[in-house]
């Protein structure tokens, strides 16, 4: 079975600064996606970041990019110039690639807090 | 925001009491998923409904069950409420077949067991 694993229960970063969230996960399976999700206070899970574990490219979007290490199983999450709009939880998930009963593995998330 | 909505926004219920969710999903999603978020823990897989059959579940006793309707809405029930079934219950909906396995999910619904 797929495990997803955040060590981090709480990071803080400086508003302006970098910060970087860690996952690991295990499986065995070749081909899968990988996600963070972000969610505020107002519960709302928000789809952060997605990456494929066949594209070797890391994704970027805007200020959020990813270390995606397939060999370590590894899957980090980098927040350049942080605002406080981004403290909220952090989650990690996998997917199972042509995962068609789309069961999403969460990790048990990273509390950021953003100090200004 | 996505276009997923859910209610009642909070709800309080009894021991041995039964409960129902409900999920509207996004416009052309066909499929919906419902998770279970304990107090500091990650969600939780329940079960996927696709063309209103359940098509995926996860590790829930069978007091756990749903529906999805014709027009791709959705319904969480729990019987025989346990104090443990006190959480965050989250659905999201996607589109199968698109390609791109991602899920919109909904603000939630806060379930108190007493």
């Amino acid at each position: 079975a797929q495990t997803v694993t955040q060590s981090q229960p709480e990071m803080s970063v400086q508003e302006a600064e970098t910060v970087t969230l860690s996952c690991t996960y295990d499986t065995s399976e070749s081909d899968y996606y990988l996600f963070w999700y972000k969610q505020p206070p107002s519960r709302q899970m928000i789809l952060v970041i997605r990456q494929e574990a066949y594209k070797q490219q890391n994704a970027t979007e805007n200020r959020f990019s990813v270390n995606f290490q397939k060999a370590a199983k590894s899957f980090s999450l980098k927040i350049s110039d942080s605002q406080l709009g981004d403290a909220a939880m952090y989650f990690c998930a996998y997917l199972t690639y042509g995962g068609s009963q789309g069961n999403l593995i969460f990790g048990k998330g990273t509390k950021l807090s953003v100090k200004p | 925001e996505t276009g997923v909505t859910q209610s009642p926004t909070h709800l309080i219920k009894t021991r041995g009491q039964q409960v129902t969710l409900r999920c509207s999903s996004q416009s052309g999603h066909n499929t919906v998923s419902w998770y279970q978020q304990a107090l500091g823990q990650g969600p939780q897989f329940i079960f996927q409904y696709y063309r209103e059959e359940e098509n995926g579940r996860g590790n829930f006793p069978p007091r756990f069950s749903g529906l999805q309707f014709p027009n791709y809405s959705s319904e969480l029930n729990v019987n025989a409420l346990e104090l443990d079934d006190s959480a965050l219950y989250l659905c999201a909906s996607k589109s199968l077949g698109g390609g791109i396995h991602e899920q919109y999910f909904g603000p939630g619904t806060r379930l108190t067991v007493t």
